[in-house]
């Protein structure tokens, strides 16, 4: 069965510190993947998601997620980290029903401090 | 333009009685999706439309939860004889189509407590 896990549920980085999210999904195939973040009392919001070529993908809010077959995992990364990015962040995987079901992860929590 | 809309926004409800949660997805997505987020349960599918069917009702935690959608546009979640354990956040999201990889927007959500 198609599985998400983010290991992290609670980050707390510097603002100004970089950033990286863990992801891994279990999936049989090439994997559609995303992630979202979701700010407090607000719906959630693509940061960005991979389905084919680059493994690189640049996202919204200069956020940037790295595909790696091998390692089944997708981190989502940022070089510099501003105090607006705090928020709960959450990676799915697209369904294999090919139905656009997404199956999410636990989420991770970020907190910025000043 | 208009993004998903959901409403209400927060609904209180006591034990054993029906609420409706609604859904107004983005004009001209064919597909409609509905999410509940709870503590430790993190985010589960409950259904999906496509257009005014429901191909994929799986997520549905028992037969006390049930969803429509017409004329292609508006869904309705109702949940009867409401229980704590329902007490969550109902997301909505919509999307062009339900092709895998299509982006899904997400709607604000509606936040239920079963008293």
């Amino acid at each position: 069965a198609q599985s998400v896990t983010q290991p992290d549920i609670h980050i707390t980085v510097s603002e100004g510190a970089s950033l990286e999210l863990r992801c891994n999904y279990s999936y049989g195939a090439t994997p559609y993947l995303f992630w979202y973040v979701q700010s407090p009392g607000q719906g959630l919001q693509l940061l960005l998601k991979y389905f084919s070529g680059d493994t690189l993908v640049q996202g919204i809010k200069g956020f940037e997620a790295e595909f790696k077959r091998s390692q089944s995992s997708f981190n989502l990364r940022k070089p510099s980290v501003h105090w607006s990015d705090a928020a709960e962040y959450f990676c799915a995987v697209g369904s294999t029903s090919n139905t656009g079901k997404l199956i999410f992860g636990q989420g991770t929590t970020l907190q910025v401090k000043p | 333009g208009a993004g998903v809309s959901q409403s209400p926004s927060n609904k209180v409800t006591e034990k054993g009685k029906d609420v409706e949660l609604r859904c107004d997805p983005i004009s001209g997505h064919t597909a409609l999706y509905w999410y509940r987020q709870s503590l430790g349960q993190g985010l589960e599918f409950l259904i999906y439309f496509q257009g005014n069917s429901a191909p994929d009702k799986s997520g549905l935690p028992s037969d006390r939860f049930s969803a429509e959608r017409t004329g292609g546009s508006v869904s309705t979640l109702t949940i009867q004889r409401t229980q704590q354990e329902d007490s969550a956040v109902y997301l909505c999201a919509s999307s062009l189509d339900d092709i895998g990889g299509e982006t899904q927007y997400f709607g604000p959500g509606t936040r239920l407590l079963v008293l």
